[in-house]
C-alpha cells in the first residue's frame, strides 16, 4: 500500500531563514514523489519532482528536496524564506505509471516578517 | 506549455439545480484526467479517473450518479453535479496526465469553488 505523511500540519519561519518542510512515504513500488504548492483559492503548482534519478532535486523558486531511500523521506527545503512563499504545500506520491497519486495532508506554511 | 484550464472559476447555484465544470488541456493531449475535490483546509480527495472515450472509474464513497464526468476528447472533460446541495459546496480541481513519458506528470486546473445556496 501506498502513503504520505506530512509530518507538520503548520511550519512557522521568520523572513530570511531557512525552511523544512517533512514529507514521509510508503510504497511497495518505486514511487515518483513530488512537491506542490497552493496559494489561497488556488490551483496546484508543481514545485519539483523526484524521477529516479538525482536525488537531490532542484525546483522553482529556491526549493529542492533529497530522497533519502533509507529514511523514505522527502523534505522540502529553501535556504531563505521569503513573504510569498506562505501557502499550503502537498507532497506527493505517485505509482503504477502515475495512475494511483497519494496526496499528504498538506502543510501550512507562516513567513513573520 | 502544459496548461489546463477550468471554467467557471466559480459558481454559485440553488439547491436541486445541477452545475457542469469544464476542464481542459489547452496545449496538450490529456489521454487522463483527473477530479479532485478540497474541503477548507484539507488536502485534496480524489473523486474519480477518467480516461478519453471510456466511463469514468470512481473511488469508492464517491456517488457516479451525482457526480457525473464525461471525457468526450483529449482536451476535454467535464463534471457535471446533479441536484447540487449544500454539502457539495467544495472547491473542485481537475489534473490532466499526457500519454507519454515517465512519471505522468499531473497538471493541475486552476479549480473551480462551488457554493450550493
Amino acid at each position: 500500500a501506498q502513503s504520505v505523511t506530512q509530518l507538520d500540519s503548520h511550519v512557522s519561519v521568520s523572513e530570511g531563514t531557512p525552511v523544512l518542510l517533512r514529507c514521509n512515504y510508503s510504497s511497495s513500488y518505486s514511487p515518483s514523489l513530488f512537491w506542490y504548492v497552493q496559494h489561497p483559492n488556488k490551483g496546484l503548482q508543481l514545485l519539483l519532482k523526484y524521477t529516479s534519478a538525482a536525488t537531490l532535486v532542484k525546483g522553482i523558486n529556491g526549493f529542492e528536496a533529497e530522497f533519502k531511500k533509507s529514511e523514505t523521506s522527502f523534505h522540502l527545503t529553501k535556504p531563505s524564506a521569503h513573504m510569498s512563499d506562505a501557502a499550503e504545500y502537498f507532497c506527493v506520491v505517485s505509482v503504477s505509471g502515475g495512475f494511483k497519486t497519494i496526496f499528504g495532508a498538506g502543510t501550512r506554511l507562516f513567513v513573520k516578517a | 506549455g502544459a496548461v489546463v484550464s477550468q471554467h467557471p472559476s466559480w459558481v454559485i447555484c440553488k439547491s436541486g439545480t445541477s452545475v457542469k465544470i469544464e476542464c481542459r488541456s489547452l496545449d496538450f493531449q490529456a489521454t487522463t484526467m483527473f477530479w479532485y475535490r478540497q474541503f477548507p483546509k484539507q488536502s485534496l480527495m480524489l473523486m474519480a479517473t477518467s480516461n478519453e472515450g471510456s466511463k469514468a472509474t470512481y473511488e469508492q464513497g464517491v456517488e457516479k450518479d451525482k457526480f457525473l464526468i464525461n471525457h468526450a476528447s483529449l482536451t476535454l472533460s467535464t463534471l457535471t453535479v446533479t441536484s447540487a446541495h449544500p454539502e457539495d459546496s467544495s472547491f473542485y480541481i481537475c489534473s490532466a496526465q499526457e500519454g507519454s513519458g515517465r512519471p505522468y506528470e499531473q497538471y493541475f486546473g486552476p479549480g473551480t469553488r462551488l457554493t450550493v445556496t
